[in-house]
């Protein structure tokens, strides 16, 4: 079946405009993970979605970050008055079950530029 | 608090010869330890997974890993490298304890190249 899928696949903004990344995650997994990876750099968790549970948010560096994920499926990032450091790819994960030996898949990642 | 090292930045390798990336974590107890490889402009992929019993674990692609409980290590290995196996590796791991939190933490990555 397909994999998770992301959009864009690529963002340049201005600074100070806000963003909207997507991620579909695989049919039927229940858990949804974002990341961030700045340039030259491994991951950063931001945060972590599993079923109705409140979503672990402890990775979000700053409020002007936001996320949320409808239906159980698909989830949105946002990113509000964007800022230069904010310039990275922002990599989706989904995963079967929310155990923590549960392999997590990866999207292909949208690529954000903040001018 | 959990931490992921791989030591060497890039790592370089004649075809045809075997392949070591190396990896060392700082977790309380047992973790489960995961490699994921990433090729340029794509997302990373699942290579192999440590959750328990035996040591050395068999992955995709002819990729292997050995975990190592007294030197906190999960060396990233394949007999016999290949062109192709070029890119970026990253060592993941993720602790057993309880709590709703599902991040892993991941190393600073290693660049692999193979060289024909």
């Amino acid at each position: 079946g397909a994999g998770v899928s992301q959009s864009p696949s690529n963002k340049v903004t201005e600074k100070g405009k806000d963003v909207e990344l997507r991620c579909d995650p695989i049919s039927g997994h229940t858990a949804l993970y974002w990341y961030r990876q700045r340039l030259g750099q491994g991951l950063e968790f931001l945060i972590y979605f599993q079923g109705n549970s409140a979503p672990d948010k402890s990775g979000l560096p700053s409020d002007r970050f936001s996320a949320e994920r409808t239906g159980g499926s698909v989830s949105t990032l946002t990113i509000q008055r964007t800022q230069q450091e904010d310039s990275a790819v922002y990599l989706c994960a989904s995963s079967l079950e929310a155990e923590r030996r549960a392999t997590q898949y990866f999207g292909p990642g949208t690529r954000l530029l903040v001018l | 608090a959990q931490s992921v090292a791989q030591p060497e930045d890039q790592v370089n390798v004649a075809e045809g010869n075997p392949l070591t990336v190396k990896c060392t974590y700082s977790v309380s107890g047992n973790p489960y330890l995961f490699w994921y490889v990433q090729y340029p402009n794509r997302g990373l992929q699942f290579l192999l997974k440590y959750i328990t019993g035996d040591n050395l674990v068999k992955g995709s692609y002819g990729f292997e890993a050995e975990f190592n409980k007294s030197q906190t290590s999960f060396h990233l290995k394949k007999p016999s490298a290949l062109v192709s196996d070029s890119a970026l590796y990253f060592c993941a791991v993720r602790d057993r304890g309880s709590g709703n939190t599902g991040k892993l933490i991941f190393g600073q990555g290693t660049t692999l190249q193979v060289k024909p």
